[in-house]
């Protein structure tokens, strides 16, 4: 079945240490999303990318990076520059940008220690 | 920026009864989409509304799209436990969603 793949599902990292989460897709999709949920916040949006090799800042990038070398995946990055990396994150998928609907993975709770 | 407002923030109602929430966008959308997530979840895709005053029905869910484009609205008749979790739309300008903060619905039997 197709769909995506967040790993882990859980994460703890230290203070000041840089961590990756993994999303891979294999659904086809062009267009990538990566969000993040807080309690009460909603979701907002850190990174997207329409096509391999491109990618875009969302509404919260800064202390995140992402890549796109392959239409599969997206890993995102969370650095030492995050102030506030305690977070749900959820990565999404979609066939383009615009005007369909997102598949979202199950998500990667990542908790700062 | 483009946002989108969601009301109400929590809803706790008797399993029976009808619940609806409300989207307000401050700009005018190309579509809204619909989204609910289960607790511990994630955001499952519901419905996608792009015509002015569109109306769309899935068994006991109704959408509605406003007129100008600006404001939805979800409507369940007939809650059931199974309805619980958080229901967010989510409005489409001239590129990326946009997330309401959601409706948290409680369905007590």
């Amino acid at each position: 079945d197709g769909g995506i793949t967040q790993s882990p599902k859980y994460l703890f990292r230290k203070e000041g240490q840089n961590v990756t989460l993994s999303c891979e897709q294999n659904l086809n999709h062009d267009a990538m999303y990566w969000y993040r949920q807080d309690p009460g916040q909603g979701l907002r949006l850190i990174y997207y990318s329409q096509i391999v090799n491109d990618f875009q800042k969302g509404d919260i990038a800064e202390g995140y990076s992402v890549s796109r070398e392959k239409k599969e995946s997206f890993p995102l990055t969370v650095t030492s520059a995050q102030k506030n990396p305690t977070a749900f994150y959820l990565c999404a998928s979609s066939i383009g940008l615009e005007n369909y609907g997102y598949t979202f993975g199950s998500g990667t709770r990542l908790t700062v220690v | 920026g483009q946002q989108v407002m969601q009301i109400p923030q929590y809803q706790h109602v008797q399993e029976g009864e009808d619940f609806t929430t409300y989207c307000n966008s401050s700009t005018t959308l190309s579509n809204i989409q619909w989204y609910k997530q289960r607790p511990g979840g994630h955001p499952v895709f519901l419905i996608q509304l792009v015509k002015s005053g569109e109306v769309k029905k899935q068994k006991r869910l109704t959408f509605q799209f406003g007129e100008a484009k600006k404001n939805s609205s979800l409507h369940i008749t007939a809650t059931q436990t199974t309805d619980v979790g958080t229901y967010f739309c989510a409005g489409q300008g001239y590129s990326t969603l946009t997330f309401g903060k959601g409706t948290m619905l409680l369905v007590s039997p």
